[in-house]
């Protein structure tokens, strides 16, 4: 079960805008810690795709979106392109256990 | 340009140890926090802990406190992170990631990631 609530799926047609969703508490996302995403590809390392909530890693397309507010933030993708099928995950900080990163569970996009 | 990697696959048995290890490089090694993150098969991935590679400080996840340690060798560049009284739980893909320079807040992004480590513990 992990911190941050991910939807375990989510899909689109190619040209499609398709968002995400991270749910947390007020231990992480609502304590104001900042929001950051990945982006993993099949059988690849995770890769930054947005970082503090809203910004993009230089070579990141700004088709790839992120925002926070309260104790959610979202990534939001537009113009879908078929190998941006992949699995996304959020990851934050939670002052609860003595402090520590937190994830997402993750969600599958698929490019229909 | 920056990279971190990582050593070879392991398969180990139930109750025993295992030490990956993760060679940076393309920076300065004693300038940058590293964290190391587990992702078990189908699953999201686990924060593990982190160490400042200047003065060999850690901070654990509180699940595996007691289980983990982590160290440096700072005339190569290297981290290690080793696990002991393995279980099967601990199957996952281990990877090193770089944080934020020391003069930052440990929590922040992690860029770059290694490549990973397989480790698989089974009878």
């Amino acid at each position: 079960q992990s911190v941050l609530t991910q939807p375990p799926s989510v899909s689109g047609a190619p040209g499609q805008r398709v968002t995400i969703s991270c749910t947390g508490s007020t231990s992480n996302i609502g304590a104001g810690y900042d929001v950051h995403w990945y982006q993993q590809l099949p059988g690849a390392a995770p890769k930054l795709l947005i970082y503090n909530n809203t910004n993009r890693p230089s070579g990141v397309p700004d088709r790839f979106s992120g925002s926070k507010s309260g104790t959610s933030a979202s990534l939001v993708l537009t113009g879908l392109q078929a190998d941006d099928e992949a699995d996304y995950y959020c990851q934050s900080y939670d002052i609860s256990l003595s402090g520590q990163g937190v994830f997402g569970g993750g969600t599958k996009l698929t490019v229909l | 340009q920056v990279q971190l990697v990582q050593s070879g696959a392991e398969v180990k048995k139930p109750g025993a140890s295992v030490k990956v290890s993760c060679k940076a490089s393309g920076y300065t090694f004693t300038a940058y926090f590293i964290h190391w993150v587990r992702q078990a098969p189908g699953q999201g991935p686990e924060w593990m802990g982190w160490i400042s590679p200047k003065s060999g400080n850690t901070n654990y996840a509180e699940n595996l406190q007691g289980r983990v340690t982590m160290t440096r060798d700072t005339s190569i560049s290297t981290v290690h992170v080793e696990l002991t009284s393995l279980k099967s739980g601990d199957t996952a893909i281990y990877y090193c990631v770089r944080g934020l320079p020391l003069s930052f807040p440990v929590w922040s992004w992690f860029d770059p990631w290694g490549q990973g480590t397989s480790v698989t513990v089974s009878s």
